[in-house]
């Protein structure tokens, strides 16, 4: 059973250009969560999705950040016009129905130029 | 606000001497707490969950206790070696949709 999978590992980004994060979660495991790593920061609680459902966007910047989780396919986080303050790690998460317990991926690291 | 907080933030001990790390949250209404494991670059490494219902757990050289009454947790690690240097998580599910709230860690280093 593969962990949590996400791309890619490391992406570059030029100031107002679009990254896109993929998170494909543990077999079995329909919910997905999306943390932020700042650099010499704690993780931060971006959002909570179920297949075709954001449950909970309330760590999400209302602005140039989206999500998304279809029923077929992986999550994914997109960030549009990126700007320097973006440069961070980004964790995925996913977690089965029963004990609460979550797995996280290696993360996707961002950086903008 | 609900909030985790680990302290000390860096620890330091030489090889075979026992690791004490501790958490603390501020709300005892909790589901679950989770430990994690974080080498530099990469990825959190599940090391131990423990149920709101139960009071400890255990994992080999590892060991987590639960007091939701005083809100705390700590982390035992028996005879360190140094591969157990890394950033040691403490995350907390304050609700039923198991989101956790992280601590800032504690950066463990043991010297052989």
């Amino acid at each position: 059973n593969a962990g949590v999978m996400q791309n890619p590992r490391h992406l570059v980004r030029r100031r107002g250009q679009e990254a896109r994060l993929r998170c494909s979660p543990m077999k079995g495991h329909s919910h997905v969560y999306w943390y932020r790593q700042l650099p010499e920061e704690g993780l931060k609680f971006m959002v909570y999705l179920q297949k075709e459902n954001i449950i909970d966007e309330s760590g999400m910047p209302k602005e140039r950040f989206s999500a998304e989780f279809p029923k077929e396919g992986p999550s994914i986080l997109r960030i549009q016009q990126v700007v320097r303050g973006d440069s961070a790690a980004y964790f995925c998460a996913s977690r089965t129905q029963p004990t609460g317990e979550l797995f996280f991926g290696e993360g996707s690291r961002l950086t903008v130029l | 606000k609900q909030e985790v907080t680990q302290i000390p933030a860096a620890l330091s001990v030489p090889e075979g001497e026992n690791l004490v790390l501790n958490c603390s949250f501020t709300d005892s209404a909790i589901y679950n707490l989770q430990w994690f494991r974080q080498d530099p670059g990469k990825g959190l490494t599940s090391l131990l969950l423990i149920q709101s219902s139960q009071r400890e757990q255990t994992s080999g050289r590892l060991n987590a206790s639960l007091d939701k009454s005083s809100g705390r947790s700590t982390l035992y690690i028996a005879a360190s070696q140094p591969g157990d240097s890394a950033t040691y998580l403490c995350a907390v599910s304050f609700s039923n949709d198991y989101k956790l709230s992280f601590g800032a860690g504690t950066t463990v280093t043991v010297r052989a």
